[in-house]
């Protein structure tokens, strides 16, 4: 069973950093790009990032209001996704989870989604 | 960056119901644009990709169209466990985004 399980979610102080863990099953994680989404509570989805296999150098790609505070790294040895956040603001507060990246023909999709991890900005 | 408008942002509808959620982008962004539905307190869960194709498992009274700007999830015959919150996902290039969200209730 292809299963992606999120951990690492806690209350965390503004201006604090956390670091969110991914990790995957069933399926050989190296051949995957992956991404990271968060949904604020009561709010919509939000796209936070990407990092492209070895293949394509682990590149990433982040949302603008994430970017130079968040870093996406993975670790294929252990099937293991990051999200490092640093600079952590209250508008973080989200459940955020991982998605393994499919492609085909140009077009990507998120298939499937772990079950979400709860990080919480307050002081 | 591409945005991504959702309507309506939620909607009422009985069982048997036909209904159609649409979603505009911003500029051209091809067919590269997926429907997820998610449930209260649960992950979403991908129903069609590349605009019209269905996801493996999907019932098939789901159905998606459009290319360009305008696209369109249909459902044919709404179903008890068709109640649920639906986004659409664009990803013709970075950052990606969601719509708002379409919240289907009971009528």
């Amino acid at each position: 069973e292809v299963q992606l399980v999120e951990s690492g979610g806690a209350l965390v102080q503004p201006g604090g950093s956390l670091r969110l863990s991914c990790v995957a099953s069933g399926f050989t994680f190296s051949d995957y790009f992956m991404d990271w989404v968060r949904q604020a509570p009561g709010k919509g989805l939000e796209w936070v990032g990407r990092v492209r296999k070895k293949a394509n150098s682990y590149t990433t790609e982040y949302a603008a209001s994430v970017k130079g505070r968040f870093t996406i790294s993975r670790d294929d040895s252990k099937n293991s996704l990051y999200l490092q956040m640093n600079s952590l603001r209250i508008e973080d507060t989200a459940v955020y989870y991982c998605a393994r990246v499919r492609s085909t023909d140009g077009s990507d999709w998120l298939d499937p989604w772990g079950q979400g991890t709860l990080v919480t900005v307050s002081s | 960056a591409i945005q991504m408008t959702q309507s309506p942002s939620s909607l009422s509808a009985s069982v048997g119901d036909r209904v159609t959620i649409t979603c505009r982008a911003s500029q051209g962004i091809k067919n590269d644009l997926g429907w997820y539905q998610q449930k209260p307190g649960k992950a979403p869960q991908l129903l069609i990709y590349a605009a019209s194709t269905l996801h493996g498992g999907v019932p098939s009274r789901f159905s998606g169209s459009g290319s360009g700007t305008d696209f369109t999830l249909t459902i044919s015959s709404l179903q008890p466990e068709d109640f649920a919150t639906y986004y659409c996902l664009h990803d013709n290039n970075y950052p990606l985004a969601f719509g708002g969200g379409t919240k289907v209730e009971i009528k």
